[in-house]
């Protein structure tokens, strides 16, 4: 089966602009995560979706949001982009009960911010 | 709140030498994860541990949750070179829903 697709691999833009990234979890997964991934913070938690609804969200600004559509993918947005924010944003999906069995991410969306 | 610490940070390593990395967490878990990163790529799930003193094996890997489920290692016998990259352990944040409070990952490197 296909496994999570995340799109545009790769992004560049400038610092004020905002940048929208999407991702499909596999079929049948309907818990979508998102994380950043930085050098020195390594992998932190943005947000969980699960039917069209944010579970979790974790300590980013306000500038961070998502949203899930009923089809259970899912995009990630960041308006008034900051350097700081250049990172590799992974997705993942999962089953949503308690006892998955773990994430399956997908390749990422490198975001540089210049 | 809640952390999850790996260590060591780096390790390097002679092909067939042995390496274990360790995990700690601030709180108990109901379960750990650990996860593989290669160079460029994006983490790949290993294996879940769920029970209090549970040891798996995968091939040369061996996994074990301890007793009280606050830690965890990973011990690879043997390394490859195909065992370059980094390994995270992960939990369950406030062990709630699906969110992952992950380590900080250690890197292995593998002298050929």
């Amino acid at each position: 089966k296909a496994g999570v697709t995340q799109t545009p691999r790769y992004l560049i833009k400038t610092r004020g602009q905002q940048v929208t990234l999407s991702c499909s979890p596999i079929s049948g997964h309907r818990s979508v995560s998102w994380y950043q991934q930085t050098p020195g913070q390594g992998l932190q938690f943005l947000f969980e979706y699960f039917s069209e609804t944010q579970r979790n969200k974790g300590n980013f600004p306000g500038r961070f949001s998502g949203r899930q559509f009923s089809n259970s993918r899912s995009e990630m947005n960041v308006s008034t982009l900051e350097l700081g924010d250049s990172a590799l944003y992974l997705c993942a999906s999962s089953l949503p009960n308690r006892e998955s069995y773990g994430y399956t991410f997908g390749s990422g969306t490198r975001l540089t911010v210049v | 709140g809640q952390q999850v610490m790996q260590i060591p940070q780096y390790q390097h390593v002679q092909e067939g030498e042995d390496f274990t990395t360790y995990c700690n967490s601030s709180t108990t878990l109901s379960n750990i994860q650990w996860y593989k990163q290669r160079p460029g790529g994006h983490p790949v799930f290993l294996i879940q541990l769920v029970k209090s003193g549970e040891v798996k094996k995968q091939k040369r890997l061996t996994f074990q949750f301890g007793e009280a489920k606050k830690n965890s290692s990973l011990h690879i016998t043997a390394t490859q070179t195909t065992d370059v990259g980094t390994y995270f352990c992960a939990g369950p944040y406030n062990n709630a829903g699906n969110m992952l409070t992950f380590g900080g990952g250690t890197r292995l490197m593998v002298k050929p």
